[in-house]
């Protein structure tokens, strides 16, 4: 069966410092890979999503980057965290219709 | 509609009572709507994806409809008990990306 991690679970970084998520998924092939971000009172918003290593296509302008590096490998990066950056930001795959979500992580930049 | 909308916000309702709410999405570009239960400190679950007007899904006491051609979806829950209290997420998939709604946060009252 598949299951899809992510760590770390909580994060509290000062404002300008670097960032690095990394979410991994295993028991599945060549999946589509999501990094969401739920800020406060808000819905979930698509950040990046990935169709295979090195292809990413970034759906919101801003300070965050995303990268594949191996098939199963989704990494959410910034250089210099903003306090906007807060949030639960969550890691998801999709091998036909449906997305299912990883655990998500909360970060909370002060 | 430009956005995908859930309504209501939040929602109480006593223990065994049925209750329902609304997703409401734009019907251009429509490729499927999704429905997902996100429990606290969980993952958000897959509940239903359905695709075509007039669809109906069951899981148990759980149901959901859909419009295709006015763009809504309705979320019934027959004899809610309290493990039913989570936020409850629509999205509505182009094909190419995900769109949530803000969600409708279900509290069962025991």
């Amino acid at each position: 069966s598949q299951t899809i991690h992510q760590w770390p679970a909580t994060l509290v970084q000062p404002v300008g410092s670097p960032l690095s998520l990394e979410c991994t998924v295993e028991g599945t092939s060549n999946p589509n890979l999501y990094w969401y971000r739920q800020a406060a009172g808000r819905g979930l918003q698509l950040l990046f999503y990935s169709v295979g290593i090195g292809q990413i296509s970034s759906e919101v302008p801003q300070n965050l980057s995303a990268s594949r590096p191996q098939d199963r490998q989704f990494i959410l990066s910034s250089k210099k965290l903003l306090l906007s950056d807060s949030g639960f930001y969550l890691c998801a795959w999709s091998v036909g219709d449906t997305q299912y979500f990883g655990p998500g992580t909360r970060l909370t930049v002060l | 509609i430009l956005n995908v909308e859930q309504s209501p916000q939040s929602l109480h309702v006593q223990e065994g009572d049925s209750t329902n709410f609304t997703c409401s999405f734009p019907s251009s570009n429509f490729y499927a709507l999704h429905w997902y239960r996100w429990e606290t400190a969980k993952s958000p679950e897959a509940l239903f994806v359905m695709t075509l007007n007039g669809d109906e899904k069951k899981k148990g006491r759980i149901s959901a409809t859909l419009n295709t051609k006015e763009g809504y979806s309705y979320l019934y829950i027959k004899g809610s008990q309290p493990e039913d209290s989570a936020t409850y997420l629509c999205a509505r998939d182009t094909g190419n990306q995900f769109y949530f709604g803000t969600g409708t946060s279900l509290t069962v009252i025991p």
